[in-house]
Formats: C-alpha cells, sequence, structure tokens
C-alpha cells in the first residue's frame, strides 16, 4: 500500500559525517526499489536503485541496503556536503510495472555546517 | 540535460478556472507517463497513469472528470484541473516511463496555487 506522512521525519547530521536514511517498505511483491531527492520546489532527483536481487549497491558516495526479511531500506551518505539537504523518499515497485512506484513517507535530512 | 519538460513551473490562477500542466518527453518516446501530486511536507501520491492513445487510469479516489488527462502523442501528455478550488493547490509532477532502460524520469513539477 501507500505510505503518505502528515508528518516528515527529519534527521540532522554534521557536515563531514555519515548519515543514513531508513525506510520500510509496504508490499513484499516489490522487486524494485529507488531513493530519490528533492530539493525544496523542484521534481524527485533519482540517487540510486537497487532489485531485490541484490542486498547492497555503491553509488558515489551512496549506499543502499535491502533487506527483504523486514521489508526495510536504507540509504548511505558518505562525507555528507551542504548541497545533501534536501528530503528523501524511498520508492518500491514491481520490475513488471516498474513505471508505477509507490512512495514512502520521505525524510528531511538537514546538514549542518 | 533535462529528460522531461513540465510546463508552467507555477501557476496562480482564480477559483473556478481550468489549468492546464504539459509534461513533454524530450529524449524518447513514452507510451506511460505518470501524474503525481504533492501536498506540502507530505509524500507523492500517484493520480493517474496516461497511457498514449487511450484513456488514462486513474488511482482510487481521483476524480477523472476534474483531472482530465491527454496523452495524444508519444511526447506529450497533458492534465487539465478544472473547476479549480482552493484545496487543488498542490505541487504536480509528471513523470515518464523509458522502456528500454526501465528507468521513470521526473520533470520539474509545477505549483499550482487556486485563490
Amino acid at each position: 500500500g501507500e505510505s503518505v506522512g502528515l508528518h516528515l521525519p527529519t534527521l540532522s547530521v554534521q557536515e563531514g559525517d555519515n548519515s543514513i536514511i531508513n525506510c520500510a517498505y509496504s508490499n513484499s511483491a516489490s522487486d524494485y526499489f529507488i531513493w530519490y531527492k528533492q530539493e525544496s520546489g523542484k521534481g524527485p532527483q533519482f540517487i540510486i536503485d537497487i532489485r531485490s536481487n541484490m542486498d547492497k549497491r555503491q553509488g558515489q558516495r551512496v549506499t543502499v541496503l535491502l533487506n527483504k526479511t523486514v521489508k526495510h531500506l536504507s540509504l548511505q551518505i558518505a562525507a555528507t556536503q551542504p548541497g545533501d539537504s534536501a528530503v528523501y523518499f524511498c520508492a518500491e515497485a514491481r520490475i513488471q510495472g516498474a513505471q508505477k512506484l509507490v512512495f514512502g513517507q520521505g525524510t528531511r535530512l538537514t546538514i549542518n555546517p | 540535460g533535462a529528460v522531461v519538460s513540465q510546463h508552467p513551473s507555477w501557476v496562480i490562477c482564480k477559483s473556478g478556472t481550468s489549468v492546464k500542466i504539459e509534461c513533454r518527453s524530450l529524449d524518447f518516446q513514452a507510451t506511460t507517463m505518470f501524474w503525481y501530486r504533492q501536498f506540502p511536507k507530505q509524500s507523492l501520491m500517484l493520480m493517474a497513469t496516461s497511457n498514449e492513445g487511450s484513456k488514462a487510469t486513474y488511482e482510487q479516489g481521483v476524480e477523472k472528470d476534474k483531472f482530465l488527462i491527454n496523452h495524444a502523442s508519444l511526447t506529450l501528455s497533458t492534465l487539465t484541473v478544472t473547476s479549480a478550488h482552493p484545496e487543488d493547490s498542490s505541487f504536480y509532477i509528471c513523470s515518464v516511463f523509458w522502456d528500454r532502460g526501465e528507468k521513470l524520469f521526473f520533470g520539474s513539477g509545477t505549483q499550482l496555487s487556486v485563490l
């Protein structure tokens, strides 16, 4: 099902520290997961994706971890920078119909100087 | 460069008027586009799936007569908010699905404010 939050969780970290953003997804049939970054007044920006046959995938300064057993997804951002401040959404889908994404609640990440 | 062009970026209109939002796929043909709505401090909610050459598929709770979707070509989908009311004020975002790469690209969004 869809997850829409009335209260946006927040996370504050110091510049240069690592941050971990967590997401619980709802559909055990989902096999494709994506993390998006959204800055104020803009559309979502793709960060990284992972398919269910993997439990970890790394990008540039970002790592996504998938735990299918507990339906949990996390995004790790290394050495955070001020430009990382944004709202981060996880999204789930089925590869056969991967276009129809269901977005998670979102987490607002603030990087403190 | 941008893969998806969404226009306008923002619009202010009077209650009762209709507003049209365009979503263009710039780099590839798209048989499927999606329209999302996002209220402040909330997540994106899928409104409808726009299918080229056929009727759009609306999500539960979305009024099809109020949110008219036209996908007349493989590169353009439009969302018309008819007889807009203040409660329709929201951030509307389109997305385009690229079949070959199984990737979804998002437009920059349209902020609608209904007075």
